[in-house]
């Protein structure tokens, strides 16, 4: 089964910065990976699919980029409604399609 | 506006069963694959089962294989998920979800449903 670790576990930036999130799998999941956004008491949302293809209706501030095993979500410029926990996905090797355990973006 | 909305989650003891629907609208059902993934409190995300758009295929997780099952009512527009023999590892919320644009990705998500197996 392929593992995916995200880091770092918990990011703390301010409203208007940059956050950059990671991802890496433990073999290759060529660019069959997505992102997940998670607010506290919600569903997830998708936001990234493909790697680096937005999901319908995600704002452009939102950009994915990576392939094989290291990936990268980056947010350019924090909106308030942008503090939650997000979630990788692979699904080359699917099923099952595997999370990585999240990283927490918090002020 | 595409909507899911799950239901039939509760308290059940360890062992008991319970069955969950999900009932979608605002697209057209038929035409999609659906999954369960779940979330137990305070943890990750872990999928658990997958259906094709006219029940042709389908996957379990080995968590659950054997004690759950799968299945989808394409003219009621419904999603179900039969759990038998529950575990206490089974306490989650319960989210059902369309197959998203590439296969294996998710999109939309319910509000989710939560099950507590305890005694």
């Amino acid at each position: 089964e392929i593992v995916l670790t995200q880091s770092p576990a918990t990011l703390s930036v301010s409203p208007g910065e940059r956050a950059t999130l990671s991802c890496r799998a433990s073999q290759t999941v060529s660019s069959n990976l997505a992102w997940y956004q998670q607010k506290p008491g919600q569903a997830p949302r998708l936001l990234i699919y493909g790697a680096s293809t937005r999901a319908t209706g995600i704002p452009a501030r939102f950009s994915g980029s990576g392939s094989g095993t290291e990936f990268t979500l980056t947010i350019s410029s924090l909106q308030s409604e942008d503090f939650a926990v997000y979630y990788c996905q692979q699904y080359n090797n699917w099923p099952p399609g595997t999370f990585g355990p999240g990283t927490k973006v918090d002020i | 506006e595409v909507q899911l909305v799950e239901s039939g989650g509760g308290l059940v003891k360890p062992g008991g069963s319970l069955r969950l629907s999900c009932a979608a609208s605002g697209f057209t059902f038929s035409t999609y694959s659906m999954n369960w993934v779940r979330q137990a409190p305070g943890k990750g995300l872990e999928w658990v089962s997958y259906i094709s758009s006219s029940s042709s295929y389908i996957h379990y997780a080995d968590s659950v294989k054997g004690r759950f099952t799968i299945s989808r009512d394409n003219a009621k527009k419904s999603l179900y998920l039969q759990m038998n023999s529950l575990r206490a590892e089974d306490t989650a919320v319960y989210y059902c979800a369309r197959g998203g644009p590439h296969y294996g990705s998710f999109d939309p998500w319910g509000q989710g449903t939560l099950v507590t197996v305890s005694s």
